[in-house]
């Protein structure tokens, strides 16, 4: 099966510094790539959409200019958590789209990312 | 894309079938049920997706009533591996498709 990949699963950064966390989908070419934030015991919220080679859109709420997101190719993409702060630890998790048939696309995600900011 | 409706929790025990229900009421005709789980820490896992006919595979069985406003996710030997929160999702099948996912429901399996 179709398999997506996060680097960093996890990582403890000081308050003021900024955070890359990279998604990518290992054998398969993503059409769209989607960010989403998971508090403990919340479900995951959407943060913003991703296609390759054009800016993201951000969901109402989430800041673009404090989550950069970067997608390079069809097999990558980046958010960069600028200037954290404590408010910010969470589980990130990146999903990838994959086009299975003429008519359907599937959706795969990776195994996440725990930040947590001191 | 149709809301969904999950019951908060469930459990059952090791070994039993967890049926694991949920309403769509509003699903369009173009509209697929898929179920993923997210066990804890772990980014969610797809399990399987139907559009009127009853689905199998190697993890679950997913029932569709034939109005289509409700479906049954079914685990036939349950194990505590399978204690996760399960994720009921409508959605068309096309490409512009946003997944986003309700509170699901927190299935524990226990001994």
């Amino acid at each position: 099966g179709a398999v997506v990949s996060q680097h960093p699963s996890w990582v403890i950064c000081k308050s003021g510094t900024s955070v890359k966390i990279e998604c990518r989908s290992l054998d398969f070419q993503a059409t769209t790539m989607f960010w989403y934030r998971q508090f403990p015991k919340q479900s995951l919220m959407l943060m913003a959409t991703s296609n390759e080679g054009s800016k993201a859109t951000y969901e109402q709420g989430v800041e673009k200019d404090k989550f950069l997101i970067n997608h390079a190719s069809l097999t990558l993409s980046t958010l960069t958590v600028t200037s954290a702060h404590p408010e910010d630890s969470s589980f990130y998790i990146c999903s990838a789209t994959r086009r299975g048939s003429a008519t359907s696309y599937e959706q795969y995600f990776g195994p996440g990312t725990r930040l947590t900011v001191t | 894309d149709a809301k969904t409706t999950q019951p908060t929790s469930m459990d059952c025990a090791e070994g039993r079938a967890a049926n694991l229900p949920c309403n769509h009421s509003t699903i369009s005709g173009n509209e697929y049920v898929y179920w993923y789980r997210q066990i804890h820490s772990q980014g969610p896992q797809y399990i399987i997706h139907g559009l009127k006919n009853n689905e199998t595979n190697e993890m679950a069985s997913l029932i569709i009533t034939e109005d289509r406003k409700s479906s049954t996710l079914i685990l036939p030997h349950a194990t505590l591996r399978d204690t996760a929160v399960y994720y009921c999702i409508v959605r068309a099948s096309g490409g512009s498709y946003i997944p986003t996912f309700g509170r699901g429901t927190s299935l524990i399996v226990h001994p």
